[in-house]
């Protein structure tokens, strides 16, 4: 499977934009680019998902490097329930979604 | 709409017991899928299925079977608990990726089963 680095943990202030940073040098042509987010004792849950271009929707935003080598998960203005732990992961085709430790986002009021 | 919905949320099983985990979905969706979560870790996945009658085996199938008899359902069976099973176990469901490209995306997952094994 194809790997992602994230930061262990960040932190944010409240109100303020987030951006999570994503890592995968060895990213194939046909991965695409998913990010979950799991708030505490709570299942995962979909947060965005893109393969070349820049995405955006009601929860965030994800901009992919040129290279695709890197990808980043913009929350344009966190909130106390931003808090979470969020996954990025490469997807190549229907294979199922591999999870790894993710980075654990604290939200500071 | 329920979404996917895990059943028990909580079980304490002593070992050698043997349970099943329920997990239903009312989304139509063909693909399902079976994680466990340790503490301080990511998910790893058990078992999947796509579609009725499919099955194939993930990251961590040992301990465990499944059965997808139906769209909509897809349990997990423990038969010898074991204290290395203790764990959150979540079940997700979604549409095969050609789908999601035509605008239907990502999993959707339960709320889990927390299972001790004493």
């Amino acid at each position: 499977d194809a790997k992602t680095t994230q930061p262990n943990s960040m932190e944010s202030n409240e109100e303020e934009p987030v951006h999570l940073p994503c890592n995968h040098s060895t990213i194939s042509g046909t991965d695409y680019i998913h990010w979950y987010r799991q708030l505490p004792s709570q299942g995962p849950e979909y947060v965005i998902h893109g393969l070349t271009s820049n995405v955006n929707n009601r929860m965030a935003s994800l901009a992919i490097a040129e290279d695709r080598k890197s990808s980043t998960l913009i929350l344009h203005r966190a909130t106390l329930r931003d808090a979470a732990v969020y996954y990025c992961i490469l997807r190549p085709g229907n294979t199922p979604l591999v999870f790894g430790k993710g980075t654990r986002l604290s939200v500071i009021a | 709409n329920a979404g996917v919905t895990q059943t028990p949320k909580f079980r304490i099983l002593k070992i050698g017991q043997s349970m099943t985990l329920q997990c239903t979905q009312d989304m139509n969706h063909n693909y399902m899928y079976w994680y466990r979560q340790d503490p301080g870790m990511g998910l790893k996945l058990i078992y999947y299925s796509v579609g009725a009658g499919i099955t194939d085996k993930g990251e961590v199938p040992n301990g465990y079977n499944v059965s997808r008899s139906t769209t909509e359902d897809f349990p997990l069976r423990l038969e010898l608990a074991a204290p290395s099973q203790t764990s959150v176990y979540f079940c997700a469901s979604s549409y095969s990726l050609l789908t999601q490209d035509r605008g239907s995306y990502g999993y959707t997952f339960g709320s889990g089963t927390r299972l001790t094994v004493v």
